[in-house]
């Protein structure tokens, strides 16, 4: 399995700032994913990073809001730009198994939005 | 429309009984079904999966069971243990990898 590490693990923040969330896996990859998890909710799928192309988007997300960066197969960031309280999630990115069948997930970056 | 339901959110257990964890879907199109265990401040961990041809996979402790007509699975956890205690997420992936969540069902394993 992969070994992935986000950064940071967790911060407060002021309304109307912006964060950037990275991650780092050990081995190198095509896909990786960016979910979110608000408060007593379940996993949601922001959008895809693959290296060399623009990230693709789910409905509800919107590139302005998540700018998400993906210079290399192994390293990717994610920025929630303008934020809000609405905001406030544990942010998490994941990667395929070489066979493709289940992801593995990095700690998750707790953001709290004030 | 949510594809992925977990219709319990808590369940509540007796060390060394039997675990069960529901998940019903509603897209035929998903080719794997996954569990995930999450830990407080962690990020979720992979259990155990079932291709959508199979209708039961067992690793150690635990077994999945599909039950495609019903689009319906279930988690055995047996023997419970406290270890456990955890909220578990099942999850439909699809031809794109990308992961449909259920909302989660508490686990309390009690001593």
């Amino acid at each position: 399995s992969a070994v992935i590490s986000q950064k940071p693990s967790r911060d407060i923040c002021q309304r109307g700032t912006s964060l950037t969330i990275q991650c780092q896996v050990d081995s190198q990859v095509t896909m990786m994913f960016w979910y979110r998890q608000q408060p007593g909710q379940s996993l949601t799928l922001i959008a895809t990073a693959n290296q060399g192309s623009e990230a693709t988007y789910e409905s509800g997300f919107v590139i302005d809001k998540f700018p998400i960066s993906r210079p290399n197969l192994t390293f990717s960031t994610l920025t929630v730009s303008n934020m809000s309280p609405e905001d406030s999630s544990i942010y998490l990115c994941s990667v395929p198994s070489g066979l493709g069948e289940t992801q593995y997930f990095g700690p998750g970056t707790r953001l709290l939005v004030l | 429309d949510q594809q992925v339901k977990q219709n319990s959110p808590s369940l509540s257990v007796q060390e060394g009984r039997i675990s069960i964890l529901n998940c019903d879907y509603t897209n035929s199109m998903f080719d794997y079904f996954l569990w995930y265990k999450k830990y407080p401040a962690e990020g979720p961990t992979f259990l155990i999966s079932i291709s959508s041809i199979k209708d039961k996979n067992e690793d150690g402790r635990f077994t999945v069971f599909l039950n495609k007509s019903a689009k319906h699975l279930s988690l055995h956890i047996v023997p419970s243990q406290p270890g456990d205690s955890a909220v578990y997420f099942c999850a439909g992936s699809g031809a794109t990898n990308k992961l449909i969540f259920g909302t989660g069902t508490l686990l309390a394993v009690q001593p």
